[in-house]
């Protein structure tokens, strides 16, 4: 079935890096263009950045601009985002998700919690 | 990048119909048809109940029906059931970025 896998969050103290990986399988990886969401504790829905199917173009939130970079390696059905420069405002629930034709997201996968503290 | 408009909760008995509005900008909303929502239950991942404005993807109860109306976008759940308690985003596509709602919570009496 349809499915993505989201992994590597964790604690990580402010202005330090990690990255998130996002394992897809049940689809043509490479035939769809990739989100990443986030959802602070007890917040609600916000976009961080998207990349098309060949990886050609790529757009980022404002809060995240210039620190996150997004990446695919359609070898490996696989999605990442690279956060550098983390801040405690970053500490979130991370979902990667499909994006079908500029309409709708899904599947999303369970989501990764980074927490941003000292 | 400012986040769509919805009220914070709305609330229903079982079998009545709720609408939760979605309002926005004639540069997201009122520009293009490519308005979703989602729905998720506390702990889970968000899944999508319209798309389009007005579609459903298969799979997804036809109590969900969602219009749009100039810079405000609307999804009802008629016949409201105890499962349909759950926090109600809805998502739009403006100038190669996605803007979500704030979020809405129904409560079901």
């Amino acid at each position: 079935q349809v499915q993505l896998v989201v992994s590597g969050g964790g604690v990580v103290q402010p202005g330090r890096s990690l990255r998130l990986s996002c394992a897809a399988s049940g689809f043509t990886f490479s035939h769809y263009t990739m989100v990443w969401v986030r959802q602070a504790p007890g917040k609600g829905l916000e976009w961080v950045t998207f990349i098309s199917s060949d990886g050609g173009s790529k757009n980022f939130a404002d809060s995240v601009k210039g620190r996150f970079t997004i990446s695919r390696d359609n070898s490996k059905n696989t999605v990442y985002l690279q956060m550098n420069s983390l801040r405690v405002e970053d500490t979130a629930v991370y979902y990667c998700a499909r994006d079908v034709s500029v309409n709708w997201f899904g599947p999303w996968g369970q989501g990764t919690l980074v927490t941003v503290s000292s | 990048q400012s986040a769509l408009t919805q009220p914070a909760s709305v609330s229903g008995s079982p079998g009545q119909s709720i609408t939760i509005s979605c309002s926005g900008t004639s540069s997201d909303i009122g520009s293009y048809n490519l308005l979703s929502w989602y729905q998720q239950h506390p702990g889970k991942a968000p899944q999508v109940i319209i798309y389009e404005g007005n579609e459903r993807p298969s799979g997804v109860s036809n109590r969900f029906s969602g219009s749009k109306s100039g810079n405000t976008a609307s999804l009802t759940i008629s016949g409201l059931q105890a499962e349909d308690e759950a926090d109600y985003y809805c998502c739009t596509y403006a100038s190669s970025t996605y803007i979500f709602g704030s979020g809405t919570t129904v409560t079901v009496l």
